[in-house]
């Protein structure tokens, strides 16, 4: 049974980099994308980005001048780092496996968040 | 980006009903949609993908339709552990993106 968790400081100050770890367990990485979604309080859904094991990367385009992803394969391990960061992205952080879930045919697939970290609450404040 | 619209934002019910949530597209996604059930302090949850196919292990009263830009979640014969907060998600392209989300509670 794969388990990803997050890791990294709760506070950050503002204008500084937030740095998150995406530990995966029950199994080594495969091929398939990790996602960063966050999510502040009382709000909705917001996907940051997503990173395949292969290391390419697909950014939102309001973050992706301050967003940078990566991957240790040889540790199990995706890394988020958020630039100059606001309060606004205070913000319960999600990383979410992406993997095929079903054939479409001529080689397409149906990709689905199929699983989840717990969340870590990142609170940007001096 | 494609943008995904749900209608209502929130809704009551009573268990036992037939509860209906739609989620537009900003542009045909054929069916390259998914379903999320979040409970509060938890991570969302995969409940449909491809925009009918039930995930393993979700009750068969959760059922999806819809293609191109027009979806609906139903749930028939809401349970007390539904009550919760649904997103819909368009896998066609990245950027990824989720609807604003619908929080069904108590009537």
């Amino acid at each position: 049974q794969v388990q990803l968790q997050e890791s990294g400081p709760g506070l950050v100050m503002p204008s500084e980099t937030l740095s998150l770890t995406c530990t995966v367990s029950g199994d080594s990485i495969n091929t398939y994308y990790l996602n960063w979604i966050r999510q502040p309080a009382g709000k909705g859904l917001e996907w940051i980005g997503r990173i395949h094991t292969s290391g390419s990367t697909n950014y939102n385009p309001s973050l992706k001048s301050r967003v940078t992803m990566s991957v240790d394969t040889s540790k199990n391990q995706f890394s988020l780092k958020l630039s100059s960061v606001t309060a606004a992205d205070t913000a319960v952080y999600y990383c979410a496996r992406e993997q095929r879930i079903a054939p479409v045919g001529n080689g397409y697939y149906y990709y689905g968040m199929d699983v989840w970290g717990h969340g870590t609450t990142v609170t940007v404040s001096s | 980006d494609i943008q995904m619209t749900q209608s209502p934002s929130s809704l009551s019910a009573s268990v036992g009903d037939r509860v209906t949530i739609t989620c537009r597209a900003s542009q045909s996604i054929s069916s390259y949609l998914n379903w999320y059930q979040e409970k509060p302090g938890k991570a969302p949850n995969l409940l449909i993908y491809a925009a009918s196919s039930l995930q393993s292990g979700v009750p068969s009263r959760f059922s999806g339709s819809g293609s191109g830009t027009d979806f609906t979640l139903t749930i028939s014969g809401l349970q007390p552990e539904d009550f919760a907060t649904y997103y819909c998600q368009q896998s066609y392209s990245a950027p990824r993106t989720f609807g604003q989300g619908t929080k069904v509670d108590v009537k």
